[in-house]
């Protein structure tokens, strides 16, 4: 089955700089990833997704990159703000989107 | 309405008890899917519904019993747990199952 990896775990910058999140998956048959934002005590929010036949999305200060042949997709966060702070989580869909498959998470903070 | 609802929002049980947990959309979604999260982890798929019939049963122990009463409504019977089930239950949906899927606030459940 699909496996997801995730790097870092934990990424700390500082307010007003990029941050960059890595996944892996495994299986090539994936076609969906999406990015999740998670908030202590909240619900994971969606705020960007990317199907395989395109290289690279953009939505405002987000971004996300694909690269198929070599299996992993990244998010991009640029101009950070404190509000930004949260856990986030990738993701890889197959056939169909239902089943996703999630990364480990990693924790972003953002520092003043 | 553009959210999806989850009640209870907590909820405490002892191992012999029956109770459910609900899930409703106004969106017009026809996809409809439970997870589980555990503290500091990613959610993990547990059933899927598309167009009110299941699609995905990820090997889900059968004292967790799904069920969908029409396109709006989705439920978790539970019955005879564990401890080790304790979680946050997260419900989501998705237009159809090739779409980016939109998370319910979750139910907590404690197994005494």
């Amino acid at each position: 089955g699909e496996n997801v990896e995730q790097h870092p775990s934990t990424l700390s910058v500082q307010e007003g700089d990029s941050a960059v999140i890595k996944c892996t998956y495994s299986d090539s048959a994936s076609n969906y990833f999406p990015w999740y934002k998670q908030e202590l005590g909240k619900r994971p929010q969606l705020i960007i997704d990317i199907r395989s036949n395109v290289g690279e999305k953009k939505d405002q200060r987000i971004a996300v990159t694909l690269n198929k042949t070599a299996k992993h997709f990244s998010l991009h966060i640029t101009e950070t703000q404190p509000e930004d702070s949260a856990v986030y989580f990738c993701a890889a869909g197959g056939v169909g989107a239902q089943k996703l498959v999630f990364g480990q998470g990693t924790r972003l903070t953002i520092n003043p | 309405d553009t959210e999806v609802t989850q009640t209870p929002k907590h909820l405490v049980m002892g191992m012999t008890n029956k109770k459910s947990l609900k899930c409703e959309q106004h969106m017009g979604h026809r996809a409809m899917y439970w997870y589980k999260q555990k503290a500091k982890k990613p959610p993990e798929l547990m059933f899927v519904y598309s167009y009110e019939k299941l699609s995905i049963n990820e090997s889900v122990p059968s004292r967790f019993s799904p069920e969908c009463p029409n396109s709006s409504l989705l439920n978790l019977h539970l019955h005879a747990l564990q401890p080790e089930d304790s979680a946050l239950y997260l419900c989501a949906s998705s237009v159809t199952g090739d779409h980016g899927q939109f998370f319910g606030p979750g139910t907590r459940l404690t197994v005494l």
